[in-house]
């Protein structure tokens, strides 16, 4: 069955510190993994990644994908308390018969304190 | 133990043509929402109840309409179908209202206009 796992769960921190969120999958005929951002308005699109080893980037916001090893990291540094939020990790794939189906995690939810 | 559940998970219809979507969510959450999923996999919200109110109604034609006959379920019901509405729609249920809890998304709904 198709799984998408993140951790942890919850997450507090202090502004300006570095922080990882991870996600691995288990999803059959894998084609590429979406992280969202989600605050108080729908989930923010914030990256797609098709290929491994090679890092997206925006801003302070980082993500890579390992497709040998089924995960993604997401990397934030500098944080800021405009960062809190429920960040949610969606892996698409392919059904067997060929339909794209989208499976996403439970999210990571990330407190900055001032 | 499926959490949150669509129905049908793809659907193919002619123009004009009206057409539901059902969502049904076994966790006890008090929310529920619905969203569609662009080709650039942005989420956009459409609607939202809290214990079976309506409590977002973002930009959306009026030919699409929720129903929610009680917390569990949220439907929804689409009139004159036209090419433009052809997508990914999201069910997601939460325990609070939107920004406070993690989401939990169902699997989707292929529905495609022809």
């Amino acid at each position: 069955e198709d799984k998408v796992v993140q951790s942890p769960l919850s997450l507090v921190v202090h502004e300006g510190d570095t922080v990882t969120l991870n996600c691995s999958y288990e999803v059959t005929n894998f084609r590429s993994l979406l992280w969202y951002k989600q605050e108080k308005k729908a989930p923010t699109f914030l990256f797609m990644l098709t290929s491994s080893g090679i890092e997206k980037k925006s801003g302070r916001l980082s993500s890579i994908l390992d497709k040998k090893e089924l995960f993604s990291i997401l990397n934030i540094t500098a944080t800021q308390t405009g960062d809190s939020a429920i960040y949610l990790c969606a892996v698409e794939g392919l059904t067997q018969g060929g339909s794209e189906k989208l499976v996403f995690g439970k999210g990571t939810k990330l407190t900055v304190n001032p | 133990d499926t959490a949150v559940s669509q129905t049908p998970k793809y659907l193919v219809t002619q123009m004009g043509n009206d057409k539901s979507i059902k969502c049904e969510q076994n966790l006890g959450h008090d929310t529920m929402y619905w969203y569609k999923q662009d080709s650039k996999k942005f989420l956009k919200i459409m609607f939202s109840y809290n214990n079976k109110e309506l409590i977002i109604n973002e930009t959306v034609p009026n030919r699409f309409s929720p129903k929610s006959p009680d917390k569990a379920h949220l439907n929804l019901h689409i009139n004159s179908l036209e090419l433009g509405d052809s997508a990914v729609y999201f069910c997601a249920s939460s325990r609070g209202i939107w920004g406070t809890d993690t989401q939990y998304f169902g699997p989707g709904t292929r529905l495609t206009v022809l």
